[in-house]
């Protein structure tokens, strides 16, 4: 089955820098990569997804990249604010069998934005 | 409108009892999960259920089982609650067919077995 590991478990950023997370997977490329925000005490957000045909996909102040070669993720938040401290979940869907058809995620990475 | 709600929030209950928790979607979805996220915060896939076809997780429990009244809800059922089984419990919904798998998490459950 496809294991995901996100960079870091909690990542420090000052406020108006631009924060970058990142997610590798193991096995096969998936046909598209999802990214979730969670808040504590709440059920996760959905953010972006980026096909495996896509380079780089951005939203506002997000942006995310595909690389299948580094079966890789990389996440920006550019400008970051307080506000966008919360932990990031990359999840993607594994059909390699054995288990139901929904959606794997990483652990997930706690990024905190200072003032 | 919440989009997908669980009912309830919070379950303490003591070891060997038997619980529900229930989940409703108002997105018009065919597919519903639930998920489990454990005190690492790994969230985990434990069931989805499109079209009364339930697929489980192999590393689920048989004291865990899904019931489905309708479209709309999606409930769980926990037979004999072990101290391990505390966790939060997310039920999702989606809409298979689009290849997005854009996925909407209710608020959790937070369950804890004493």
């Amino acid at each position: 089955s496809q294991k995901i590991e996100q960079n870091s478990e909690a990542l420090n950023i000052q406020e108006g820098k631009t924060a970058t997370l990142t997610c590798n997977y193991t096995n096969y490329s998936p046909a598209y990569l999802q990214w979730y925000r969670q808040d504590p005490g709440r059920g996760p957000v959905f953010l972006l997804l980026i096909r495996e045909n896509e380079k780089e996909k951005r939203k506002e102040r997000l942006k995310v990249t595909f690389d299948t070669t580094l079966k890789q993720s990389l996440f920006h938040i550019t400008a970051s604010q307080p506000a966008d401290s919360a932990t990031y979940l990359c999840a993607l869907r594994d059909i390699s069998g054995g288990g139901a058809d929904g959606l794997t995620f990483g652990k997930g990475t706690h990024l905190i934005i200072q003032p | 409108d919440t989009a997908v709600s669980q009912t309830p929030k919070y379950l303490v209950t003591q070891m060997g009892n038997d619980k529900s928790i229930k989940c409703e979607q108002n997105l018009g979805h065919d597919t519903m999960y639930w998920y489990k996220q454990d005190s690492k915060k790994f969230l985990k896939i434990m069931f989805s259920y499109n079209n009364k076809e339930l697929i489980i997780n192999e590393t689920v429990p048989n004291r865990f089982s899904p019931k489905s009244p309708d479209k709309a809800h999606l409930n769980l059922h926990i037979n004999s609650l072990e101290l391990g089984d505390s966790a939060v419990y997310f039920c999702a919904s989606s809409q298979s067919g689009t290849g997005v798998f854009e996925a909407f998490f209710g608020q959790g459950t937070r369950l804890t077995v004493v």
